[in-house]
Parts: C-alpha cells; sequence; structure tokens
C-alpha cells in the first residue's frame, strides 16, 4: 500500500508571496491532518479534514488554510508568507476521525527569503 | 505555555541497554498519550499509545508507562538497537481525536554499537 505522499518536498517563496502544498493520503484513509513542525515550537497541529470538511483547528492565524476534495486529497495554502513561516509541514492521515494511529508524509520543507 | 515537555533534547544509550524516554504534561483533562519515532527526512511513525485508564503498555521492546498523579510517561526501549537511534515525540489529546494532539519537542536518541 503507497504511503501518504507530499508535494513539493522543497520550496523557496519570498515574504509576501502564498504557497499551496499538497497531500496525497493513504488509500481509503479520509482524515488528513496537517502539522507544522519548525526547531522552536516542535509540532503543531495546524487542522484537521474529514470527508472534506474541517474537523478541526489549530491556533494558526486565518493566513492557514487548507480544504479536503473528494478523494481525500488535500492541499494547504499560506498566503502572505512571513519569514517565521519557514518549516517543515507535515501531512498525516488516518482511517478515521476517531484513530490517533496517523500515518505521516515526508513533509514539505518550506523557505520563506 | 508547553503543555507536553519532553526535557532532555538528546540522550545516548549504549546497544543493548534500556532507552529510557521521559515526557511531563500539565493538563490533567489529557486522556490519551501517544510516541512517534521520526528520522531524519521522513515523517513521524506512529510508535505506541496509553489510554490514561491504563499505567502500562506494552509491544515488543517498547513500554510506555503512564503515572497520572506526576503527569509523567516514560518510554522505555529494551534492548535498544542502533536502528532505533532517531528523534522521539511525545503526544497527548483530550479532545477524542487527533485533531487535538499536543506535541513534545521531541528527543534525540542516539544508540551506539
Amino acid at each position: 500500500k503507497a504511503g501518504v505522499t507530499q508535494t513539493p518536498r522543497y520550496l523557496i517563496k519570498t515574504r509576501g508571496q502564498q504557497v499551496t502544498l499538497s497531500c496525497s493520503p493513504i488509500s481509503g484513509h479520509r482524515s488528513v491532518s496537517w502539522y507544522q513542525q519548525t526547531p522552536g515550537q516542535g509540532l503543531q497541529f495546524l487542522f484537521e479534514y474529514f470527508s472534506e470538511t474541517q474537523r478541526n483547528k489549530g491556533n494558526f492565524p486565518g493566513r492557514f488554510s487548507g480544504r479536503q476534495f473528494s478523494n481525500s486529497r488535500s492541499e494547504m495554502n499560506v498566503s502572505t508568507l512571513e519569514l517565521g513561516d519557514s518549516a517543515l509541514y507535515l501531512c498525516a492521515s488516518s482511517f478515521n476521525s476517531a484513530t490517533y494511529e496517523q500515518y505521516f508524509g515526508p513533509g514539505t520543507r518550506l523557505t520563506v527569503t | 505555555d508547553q503543555q507536553v515537555k519532553q526535557n532532555s533534547p538528546s540522550l545516548s544509550v549504549q546497544e543493548g541497554r534500556i532507552s529510557i524516554l521521559n515526557c511531563d504534561y500539565t493538563n490533567s483533562m489529557f486522556d490519551y498519550f501517544l510516541w512517534y519515532k521520526k528520522y531524519p527526512a521522513e515523517g513521524p511513525t506512529f510508535l505506541i499509545s496509553i489510554s490514561s485508564i491504563k499505567d502500562k503498555n506494552e509491544d515488543g521492546r517498547f513500554t510506555v508507562f503512564l503515572n497520572k498523579s506526576a503527569k509523567h510517561l516514560s518510554l522505555h526501549i529494551v534492548p535498544s538497537q542502533p536502528g532505533d537511534s532517531a528523534v522521539y515525540f511525545c503526544a497527548a489529546d483530550y479532545g477524542g481525536s487527533q485533531g487535538n494532539l499536543i506535541f513534545g519537542k521531541g528527543t534525540k536518541l542516539s544508540v551506539k554499537p
């Protein structure tokens, strides 16, 4: 079974730009969560989508948004990029929203200059 | 304010010996705890979990202990193997779904042959 895939793996953007990251969950998984990992803050939950609906949202500004498609693929968007948005963005999928056994993708490394 | 703390950023252990990774939490409402392992350039991998109604959960070489009165949990790896060298994240949840996972900042374990 193929794992969680994230594209692109690496991205360099400048301040003020916007970026869209993509995540394809494991086949059959309907829940997708997004996390931001930075050296200072560790892994922080961004949001979770289940059956195209946002179920939970972390404590991030409105510049961070996401969506999920009918095939469970998910995208997250960051608008008006700031230097502090430089991070590893991880996507995780699970069969449903009630299980803790998430499977993580390799992440997208975003660098904002 | 960190609700889940891993106070040791790194730990070095000899192959064959026991590795003990520690995690403290502040929120008594947390009812589920998880450990993830992360290799470089890969996403975290679910390792083991424990519900707040238990004080111990074992899976092969990995055992997680939960001390609710001390708000402390630990992961024991016995015997440690060089392949266990990775960053270990402790996570906690109280929302009944993965969307509310709070992660620690991780402990880097190095197992020396």
